[in-house]
């Protein structure tokens, strides 16, 4: 199906374990995004993509590692998962020019 | 780090009664500013991106508009819908290559049938 699709929707992890979360799109967008929901402060921008293999720090990237090797695929890894990264995690893509982002539709992640 | 920022928090209005909300953002290095409607159990959605000072967007009953020179925005909603019942997002661009958006914390809007 045609979008941006993250998966998994739901994901339970123990403390210290390594976690990743997946976004794919079919729009062959150059930019994607990784952002998290948290109570208070919205959506925080973890990391963005302008194009394969460049990425780039968002407001809180520490913890979270990315990679873009090809242009539908952003995965977002939590290296050592700590319970403060227990959020919902949504994964975002956005041609040039002035156009809105795209959201997938989530991942709620909760580290115990 | 910008400081993109929404007012009311939230929001309860009876069916029929048109209701406004306010963006206010930074004015230096503006390129862009978005809004986006978030339903419950959903993931948001673009309802409009302003880029010029003056400009204004209709989608059916709601409109926006921006100035940049205050920095500021208004969503409005005529005439509001029990659908309409959601978190109305904004988010920020800045001029400076990085395409990446600030979002305000929302507010969220209950309408009461």
């Amino acid at each position: 199906d045609a979008g941006i699709t993250q998966s998994p929707r739901y994901k339970i992890t123990e403390t210290g374990r390594q976690v990743t979360l997946m976004c794919h799109q079919t729009w062959s967008h150059s930019y994607m995004f990784w952002y998290r929901q948290d109570l208070g402060h919205g959506l925080r921008l973890i990391y963005y993509s302008a194009a394969a293999d460049i990425t780039d720090k968002g407001e809180v990237p520490d913890g979270y590692v990315v990679s873009r090797s090809k242009t539908e695929n952003f995965p977002l890894t939590l290296e050592s998962a700590t319970r403060s990264q227990t959020s919902v995690y949504f994964c975002a893509s956005s041609e040039a020019g002035a156009r809105g982002y795209t959201f997938g539709s989530g991942t709620r992640l909760t580290v115990v | 780090i910008l400081n993109v920022e929404q007012s009311p928090q939230s929001l309860h209005v009876q069916e029929g009664d048109s209701t406004n909300f306010t963006c206010s953002f930074p004015s230096s290095n503006f390129y862009a500013l978005h809004w986006y409607r978030w339903e419950t159990a959903k993931s948001p959605e673009a309802l409009f991106v302003m880029t010029l000072n003056g400009d204004e967007k209709k989608k059916g009953r709601i409109s926006a508009t921006l100035n940049t020179k205050e920095g500021y925005s208004y969503l409005y909603i005529k005439g509001s819908q029990p659908e309409d019942s959601a978190t109305y997002l904004c988010a920020m661009r800045v001029d400076t290559g990085r395409r990446a958006l600030t979002f305000g914390s929302g507010t969220r809007l209950q309408v009461q049938p």
